[in-house]
């Protein structure tokens, strides 16, 4: 079956670059999703790679997809405080979407 | 893109009663939502797929007669915890998908079965 991991955990200062891993399973993925869950909210969708693509870049986020090594990464620049969330990488499968563990990212001045 | 709103964001429940969560796609059609429950430092896991005018599709270990799912039109789609539990004290999240590209999540609601 689908199964998407990420690190737990990951501390910043501010003005640094976060990175963020992500490894799946399912290797007929058609889209890979970052998603942004502050405290008590829903998720926001940061970013998304069709996987025929190997970058994108939106402003500050970059994401690198591997899809030998099914390895996902968001490169977030220049880090702020406001950064501070749970970041989670998904993929889909059919229609649904598998959602790794997500990533705490804490950013400090 | 799709606007999506649940309701309440926030509820608690005596145990053996039943809670109704709404969601509410706002400005697009959905024939297909999906039901998300998050247990505290954890993922999110799906638990059914809301199909509008027939019944859901559950999960695999997520109890049908106990997560009531009703999508009646292409605008909402329900979800009843019925006689919840403290154990069903969680974050639900419904989603809505446009084309295969992008999901939309509501906002979630934050159920405490007291």
């Amino acid at each position: 079956g689908e199964d998407v991991e990420q690190s737990l955990f990951l501390s910043v200062r501010e003005g640094d670059s976060s990175v963020i891993n992500c490894t799946y399973t399912d290797s007929s993925s058609t889209y890979l999703y970052w998603y942004k869950q502050e405290p008590g909210a829903g998720l926001q969708l940061l970013t998304y790679i069709f996987s025929n693509m190997d970058m994108k870049q939106d402003q500050r986020l970059t994401v690198l997809l591997n899809k030998k090594d099914k390895h996902l990464s968001l490169r977030i620049a220049d880090t702020q405080t406001g950064d501070s969330a749970i970041y989670f990488c998904a993929e889909t499968g059919f229609q649904k979407l598998v959602f790794g563990t997500g990533t705490r990212l804490l950013v400090s001045p | 893109g799709a606007v999506v709103s649940q309701h309440p964001s926030w509820v608690i429940c005596k145990s053996g009663t039943s809670v109704k969560i709404e969601c509410r796609s706002l400005d697009f059609q959905a024939t297909t939502m999906f039901w998300y429950r998050q247990f505290p430092k954890q993922s999110l896991m799906l638990m059914a797929t809301s199909n509008e005018g027939s019944k859901a599709t559950y999960e695999q270990g997520v109890e049908k007669d106990k997560f009531l799912i009703n999508h009646a039109s292409l605008t909402l789609s329900t979800l009843t915890v019925t006689s919840a539990h403290p154990e069903d004290s969680s974050f639900y999240i419904c989603s809505v998908l446009q084309g295969d590209t992008e999901a939309f999540f509501g906002q979630g609601t934050r159920l405490t079965v007291v």
